[in-house]
């Protein structure tokens, strides 16, 4: 079975301040690995996906498999960062989606 | 903001009947999903489905049914046997596996409250 953990219901910073949503998983195999987000009034939309290896808005997130990490990071959080965000696993081959049960992530001014 | 549509917005029913919520997609994507999104549970996976005329359960299918008669739509009906119907669901379509990517598109959402 897989499952994805994220620990954190909400996380609030400032302004300037760095972030790190955490995101863990279980999946025997080789997953991948998404971050999905749910701005105030808008759809949910894929942030990054692992295998990219890229940054969206500032955010990385790096596929730890001793760990079984994927956590979200932003060095400089800004106030239209604020959002819920849901880690999302697919399993090798086709495979539907387990998401965590998400972080809002609230930045103050 | 095109590509996946989910109709009504609101949605209001009397316990004991049955409801169904609409989704197209004018993507050409093969694939398409129901979720239930309810605070502090995440997303859950009702139903999908990779091929016309073709689905499968997720895991919190019961109470619920789907048909996939078109590549384009993929309604749910939520039945007086779903317990506790009153969420928010979600439609998303996705392309086929072997593609670039297993990138899932999302709709605005359906609210349905069940009295």
């Amino acid at each position: 079975a897989q499952r994805v953990t994220q620990p954190e219901k909400l996380l609030s910073v400032f302004k300037g301040a760095p972030v790190e949503l955490k995101c863990n998983y279980s999946y025997s195999g080789s997953p991948e690995l998404f971050w999905y987000v749910q701005y105030s009034r808008q759809r949910l939309q894929l942030l990054l996906r692992h295998i990219s290896r890229e940054s969206i808005k500032g955010f990385t997130a790096d596929l730890n498999k001793g760990e079984t990490s994927f956590h979200l990071k932003k060095p400089f959080a800004q106030e239209e960062d604020s959002a819920m965000y849901y880690c999302a696993l697919s399993g090798s081959g086709y495979s539907t989606l387990t998401f965590g049960k998400g972080t809002m992530l609230l930045v103050s001014p | 903001d095109g590509g996946i549509t989910q109709s009504p917005k609101y949605l209001f029913r009397k316990e004991g009947q049955n409801v169904t919520l609409s989704c197209e997609q004018n993507l050409n994507h093969d694939a398409m999903y129901w979720y239930r999104q309810d605070p502090g549970q995440g997303l859950r996976l009702i139903y999908y489905s990779q091929i016309v005329n073709d689905f499968q359960k997720g895991d919190i299918a019961e109470g619920y049914s789907v048909s996939r008669e078109k590549k384009e739509s993929f309604p749910l009906t939520v039945t007086s046997a779903q317990k506790n119907p009153t969420a928010f669901y979600l439609c998303a379509s996705s392309s086929t596996p072997g593609t670039d990517s297993y990138e899932q598109y999302f709709g605005p959402g359906t609210r349905l409250t069940v009295t």
